[in-house]
C-alpha cells in the first residue's frame, strides 16, 4: 500500500524559513508524480499553493516555493508570517488515475 | 468567478445511501476533469474519486470502490457522487474539486457534511 509521508508538525519563528517534505514509504518522489501542495486553515476549504512540483497557483505569494529535495518533494516558506499558520498537505499522482494525499503537516508560527 | 456548490449531505444510517451534487459555474464545465475529496473529522484529506471531462472515465480510491459512483451531467454543469452501503468511516466533509492540466486540484467547493450513524 502506498503511503505518502509528511512531518506531523513544524514550528517556525515569524520571518523564519521552514521546509516541509513529502515522501513515499517505498521509493522516491520525482516530478513524474506531479507533486502539489495545499494549505488549509480550520473550518475552511483547502487552498491550492503549488502544482507541478514548483508552479505557484494564482495569487499565492512568492514566499511559498516548491521543489524536489533529494528523494522527496518539498514546500519552503521563506519569511513566515502569522497567517501562514495552517495545515499543509501534499498530493501525489500515482498514475492510473489514482491520487494520494500525505497525512498533513501542522505549521505553527511563534 | 469559479464557483462550486456542494449539496446533498446529511445524516444516514449505516448501510444507507446518499447522493451528493456539486453545481459548477464560472468556467466551461465540460472541459475539466473533476474529483471528490473528503476529510473525516479531525483527520487529513483523502482523494475519493475522479471523472474525466466527458464523463467517460472514472477512478476510485480502494476505500470506496464498488460502493461509490461518480458521474456528471455536462448539460447542467453538475457533478455527482452516489454513495451506497455507507459505513461509519465514510463520515466526513466532502469537497468537489476541479482538476488542472497538471494532475492537481486548482479549485475547491465549500463542502457538504455526510454523517453515517445509527
Amino acid at each position: 500500500q502506498t503511503v505518502v509521508t509528511q512531518e506531523p508538525s513544524f514550528s517556525v519563528s515569524p520571518g523564519g524559513t521552514v521546509t516541509l517534505t513529502c515522501g513515499l514509504n517505498s521509493g522516491s518522489v520525482s516530478t513524474s508524480y506531479y507533486p502539489s501542495w495545499y494549505q488549509q486553515t480550520p473550518g475552511q476549504a483547502p487552498r491550492t499553493l503549488i502544482y507541478n512540483t514548483n508552479t505557484r497557483s494564482s495569487g499565492v505569494p512568492d514566499r511559498f516555493s516548491g521543489s524536489i529535495l533529494g528523494n522527496k518533494a518539498a514546500l519552503t516558506i521563506t519569511g513566515a508570517q502569522a497567517d501562514d499558520e495552517s495545515d499543509y498537505y501534499c498530493l501525489l499522482y500515482m498514475g492510473s488515475g489514482i491520487w494520494v494525499f500525505g497525512g498533513g503537516t501542522k505549521v505553527t508560527v511563534l | 468567478e469559479v464557483q462550486m456548490l456542494e449539496s446533498g449531505g446529511g445524516l444516514v444510517q449505516p448501510g444507507g445511501s446518499l447522493r451528493l451534487s456539486c453545481a459548477a459555474s464560472g468556467f466551461t464545465f465540460n472541459s475539466y476533469a473533476m474529483s471528490w475529496v473528503r476529510q473525516a473529522p479531525g483527520k487529513g484529506l483523502e482523494w475519493v474519486s475522479r471523472i474525466s471531462d466527458s464523463g467517460s472515465g472514472a477512478f476510485y480510491a480502494d476505500s470506496v470502490k464498488g460502493r461509490f459512483t461518480i458521474s456528471r451531467d455536462n448539460s447542467k454543469n453538475t457533478l455527482f457522487l452516489q454513495m451506497n452501503s455507507l459505513r461509519a468511516e465514510d463520515t466526513a466533509v466532502y469537497y468537489c474539486t476541479r482538476h488542472n492540466a497538471y494532475f492537481a486540484f486548482n479549485f475547491w467547493g465549500q463542502e457538504t457534511l455526510v454523517t453515517v450513524s445509527s
